[in-house]
C-alpha cells in the first residue's frame, strides 16, 4: 500500500460510454499525476498537478478530461474513447515538484492502477 | 530533445549480480529515480541519485554519473522475487519525471 488508491481497478467500456476514473492519495501530497501504459511501451505522462492547478499536458486528445477539486482528489473523464486507448492508467504523487536538484519530495507515489479496455 | 535508453530484458540467476544500465540526454537534470515494477502492478520506488557516486540500500545500489549521462542499478544476491522491470526516470527542474521504457528482468533458479 503505497497510500494512493484508484479505482476502479478494470474497466470495460464501449467507444460511445462516458465513464471517470478516480485517484485518492492519503500522503498529503500536492502534485498528482496521471500517467497511460500500453503494453511494451514506456511510461507516458499525459497531465499533471500542483497545488491543484494544472501545469503540464502532453498533448492528450481532448477525449481525456482531468479534473483535480482538491490535492487529494484527481479524476479522469474519459468519453467516445477508441480502442487504441486500452492500457493500464496509472496516478501518482509526491509531495511537490521542486525546481532545483531533486529531493525526496519528488518521489512519486503510485496507485495501483486502472486497466481500461475499450472495445 | 529527451532520451532515456535501457536495455530490454536482461536474465539471471539466484544468487547472482545484475547490473541495469541507464543512460540519458536530457535538456535539462535535476536527478535519476529507479522504480520497480512488478507485472500487473505499479511501480515503486528503489532510490535516487543527486549527486555523482552510489548510493546503497540494503541489496540494491544505484550510480551516477551526471558528466556521462550514465546511471546503473546494481542488485546482489538475486532473489525469484526479483524479477520485475526496472525502470529509470529522469527528474527535470519543475516538471514530473521523464521515464525510460523499462527492463524486464528474469530471475531463475
Amino acid at each position: 500500500e503505497t497510500g494512493v488508491t484508484q479505482t476502479p481497478r478494470h474497466l470495460v467500456m464501449g467507444m460511445t460510454n462516458k465513464k471517470s476514473l478516480k485517484c485518492e492519495q492519503h500522503l498529503g501530497h500536492n502534485a498528482m499525476y496521471w500517467y497511460k501504459q500500453s503494453a511494451k511501451k514506456p511510461l507516458e505522462l499525459m497531465f499533471v498537478y500542483n497545488f491543484k492547478e494544472q501545469t503540464e499536458n502532453n498533448s492528450v486528445p481532448s477525449r481525456f478530461s482531468p479534473e483535480c477539486p482538491n490535492s487529494s482528489h484527481l479524476f479522469l473523464h474519459l468519453h467516445t474513447l477508441q480502442p487504441e486507448d486500452s492500457a493500464l492508467y496509472l496516478c501518482a504523487s509526491s509531495q511537490e515538484i521542486t525546481a532545483g536538484l531533486a529531493q525526496n519530495t519528488d518521489t512519486q507515489y503510485f496507485g495501483p492502477g486502472t486497466r481500461l479496455t475499450v472495445l | 530533445g529527451q532520451n532515456i535508453d535501457q536495455p530490454t530484458e536482461m536474465t539471471a540467476t539466484e544468487g547472482a549480480i545484475v547490473q541495469i544500465n541507464c543512460t540519458y540526454q536530457t535538456s535539462g537534470f535535476n536527478g535519476l529515480f529507479w522504480y520497480q515494477q512488478h507485472a500487473g502492478e505499479a511501480p515503486t520506488f528503489l532510490s535516487y541519485n543527486v549527486l555523482d557516486g552510489l548510493e546503497e540500500k540494503g541489496r540494491f545500489s544505484s550510480f551516477l554519473s551526471r558528466s556521462k549521462g550514465y546511471s546503473y542499478l546494481l542488485l546482489k544476491e538475486l532473489q525469484m522475487k526479483d524479477s520485475a522491470s526496472y525502470l529509470c526516470a529522469v527528474s527535470q527542474a519543475g516538471t514530473a519525471l521523464i521515464f525510460g521504457k523499462g527492463t524486464t528482468l528474469s530471475v531463475s533458479s
